[in-house]
């Protein structure tokens, strides 16, 4: 079974603290990765593709490491709106949809 | 742009009745629709990937006979949740590639349809 893994948290984190998420896919064939962030009872929305060559949004950098599979998200300056699960995400390899890890629930406290 | 629509958003129904599940995209067209599932604390799985015009394939472990994908057109895909039970309770979100834009992996997501059933 092709995965995604990552930590459940929750991670309490005090507004303006820098908070960084990790996964680790098992599939080495995936071909992108992405970052999606799902509010509570929505449906997940894209956050941030994610590149080898590391790629940064604002706030948000995430990281790629093909050789140790490992997928990384790096939040600056969090803000209480940062507040959700973040689900990280690969895709292609063989599968032709995306395959979901169970998300990282972030709590942000003021 | 690339909005996708689902309807209806929530449905409550009795177990032992059919619901459809209709997955728009309104603003491209999309070849390729995907249905996904999400149980409580859990993470979306993938049911089947739906082509336009060709039967659909379904991931390991879901009945087509009871989850029914239709793909009339580019536009839009239905699922049918057929002799729905307590244990098909769940979030039902579907998902659509647009073709002509993006990356080839990117997927625009419904706003989900959140279905239980007595």
């Amino acid at each position: 079974r092709k995965e995604v893994e990552q930590d459940p948290g929750p991670f309490n984190v005090p507004e303006g603290a820098t908070v960084a998420f990790n996964c680790t896919y098992s599939n080495s064939a995936s071909q992108s990765f992405f970052w999606y962030r799902q509010d509570c009872r929505k449906e997940p929305k894209l956050l941030m593709s994610v590149y080898s060559s590391g790629n940064e949004d604002g706030r948000f950098t995430a990281q790629l490491n093909r050789a140790s599979q490992y997928i990384s998200l790096l939040i600056r300056d969090s803000k209480l709106s940062d507040s959700a699960t973040y689900l990280c995400v690969s895709a292609g390899g063989g599968a032709d949809g995306l395959t979901f890890g169970k998300g990282t629930h972030l709590i942000i406290q003021p | 742009g690339a909005v996708v629509s689902q309807h209806p958003s929530r449905v409550i129904c009795k177990s032992g009745t059919s619901v459809k599940i209709e997955c728009r995209s309104l603003d491209f067209q999309a070849t390729t629709m995907f249905w996904y599932r999400q149980f409580p604390k859990q993470s979306l799985m993938l049911m089947a990937t739906s082509n336009e015009g060709s039967k659909a394939t379904y991931e390991q472990g879901v009945e087509k006979d009871k989850f029914l994908i239709n793909h009339a057109s580019l536009t839009l895909s239905t699922l049918t949740v057929t002799s729905a039970h307590p244990e098909d309770s769940s979030f039902y979100i579907c998902s659509a590639r647009d073709k002509e834009r993006g990356s080839y992996n990117e997927q625009f997501f419904g706003p989900g349809t959140r279905l239980t059933v007595l």
